[in-house]
């Protein structure tokens, strides 16, 4: 069945720390990759999105991903995170087949950061 | 501000009284959706709308309703809610999805929480 895979549903780090939050596709044809942070009582922020070229996306906030068409993978990554990187984050994919009509968003991995 | 808006960000109501949460988007977007979250399943489509006049279903329109009259519009519509409605609500918007190559960014609004008790 066609899904987006977050295996993390929560990970904690130290400030300063690198993180990498996994996520995992399932479609036939590769499709367009988003991750979206939502900061509590906030709605959702896109950090960056991949739709084709170069498999290392920058984004905002100082985070990366890396597109791995073997692995079906676009995992998130920051080489040192924030106290204010406290959030939610959220996978989202649009099928490239039938019609873009919508985001489809893996379940979450909730990021908490120690001091 | 571009932004999203939606109205209320809180609600508390009981089984079966209609309710409607607004949204409202100042950016000019053709496309608007609705989506629930809900802890463990991350954001469900309900409904979305291409334009003015145009909406379809998402993946769980079960007990919704919306219409696009303006541009700017879209409320969603819970005729008779239930308990299981309870949820978080996000509207978004963008321009028309896919130009060229390019796939346009949705903008979401801040959420509505729903208690139906």
């Amino acid at each position: 069945a066609q899904s987006v895979t977050q295996p993390d549903i929560h990970i904690t780090v130290s400030e300063g720390a690198s993180l990498e939050l996994r996520c995992n596709y399932s479609y036939g044809a590769t499709p367009y990759l988003f991750w979206y942070v939502q900061s509590p009582g906030q709605g959702l922020q896109l950090l960056l999105k991949y739709f084709s070229g170069d498999t290392l996306v920058q984004g905002i906030k100082g985070f990366e991903a890396e597109f791995k068409r073997s692995q079906s993978s676009f995992n998130l990554r920051k080489p040192s995170v924030h106290w204010s990187d406290a959030a939610e984050y959220f996978c989202a994919v649009v099928p490239v087949s039938g019609g873009y009509n919508k985001l489809i968003f893996g379940a979450g991995t909730r990021l908490a950061v120690h001091p | 501000e571009a932004q999203v808006t939606q109205n209320p960000r809180y609600l508390i109501t009981v089984t079966g009284k209609k309710l409607t949460v607004t949204c409202s988007q100042n950016m000019n977007h053709e496309y608007m959706s609705w989506y629930r979250q809900d802890p463990g399943l991350g954001l469900r489509q309900i409904y979305y709308s291409m334009n003015v006049e145009v909406t379809d279903k998402g993946d769980v329109p079960e007990g919704y309703k919306v219409s696009r009259k303006e541009k700017r519009n879209f409320p969603l519509i819970l005729e008779s809610p239930s308990p299981n409605q309870t949820s978080l609500y996000f509207c978004a918007s963008s321009h028309t999805l896919l130009s060229g190559r390019s796939y346009n960014e949705q903008f979401f609004g801040p959420g509505t929480r729903l208690t139906v008790l």
